[in-house]
């Protein structure tokens, strides 16, 4: 079955310690977003990208890090530079539409608890 | 510029009875506009989208949405509640075509009791 997968589920950080996010699709997808979830705030954009080795920043893309080399992959490193990265991590892809909206398909998401 | 407002951070309904979720939304072009459901711990689902067609949109599971330009809103109803409705639903807004960035209101969690 066509999907994203994000790995891992759930990750404990120390302060101070990079980590990466993985996000894989095999949707044959072009476009690929990473979101921020926190309690009672929605969605939040961190970077985005349409075409291979190409990404473009988000609302909250401070902190965070993103790299495109293959169309079915887009990591996301949260880096010691993110003041507050505790919270739960969305992955998603689009595909570039004919006509209409641009509707997002989501992986499970990552929660990223940093101790 | 777009941004949409969820009116309701949380709404308690009995199993069986109608839903109503309500959204407001503001955009300098004609939008569209979506509802996804997350249920705890996991991604987003798309339940419906409008893009300009019919203004009373069908969704999965029995919901429906009915875009209002007049009044700015995209409201979620459905006439009967379900104990698996139980989840957190966000309203969210986008230019009308192409590539765009969405953006998504705070989110209503509906909670349903037998």
């Amino acid at each position: 079955d066509g999907g994203i997968t994000q790995s891992p589920k759930y990750l404990f950080r120390k302060e101070g310690q990079n980590v990466t996010l993985s996000c894989e699709q095999n949707l044959n997808h072009d476009a690929m977003y990473w979101y921020r979830q926190d309690p009672g705030q929605g969605l939040r954009l961190i970077y985005y990208s349409q075409i291979v080795n190409d990404f473009q920043k988000g609302d909250i893309a401070e902190g965070y890090s993103v790299s495109r080399e293959k169309k079915e992959s887009f990591p996301l490193t949260v880096t010691s530079a993110q003041k507050n990265p505790t919270a739960f991590y969305l992955c998603a892809s689009s595909v570039k539409p004919s006509s209409g909206a641009n509707v997002l398909t989501f992986g499970a998401g990552s929660r990223l608890t940093v101790l | 510029a777009q941004s949409v407002t969820q009116l309701d951070s949380h709404v308690s309904v009995s199993e069986g009875t109608p839903v109503l979720l309500r959204c407001n939304y503001s955009s300098s072009y004609s939008p569209s506009l979506f509802w996804y459901v997350q249920h705890p711990n996991k991604g987003l689902q798309l339940l419906l989208k409008y893009t300009s067609a019919a203004t009373l949109v069908k969704g999965i599971n029995g919901f429906e949405a009915e875009f209002k330009k007049s009044e700015t809103s995209f409201h979620l109803t459905k006439p009967s509640a379900h104990m698996s409705d139980a989840a957190e639903y966000f309203c969210v807004v986008s230019a009308p075509s192409g590539y765009s960035t969405l953006t998504f209101g705070k989110g209503t969690m509906l909670l349903v009791s037998p």
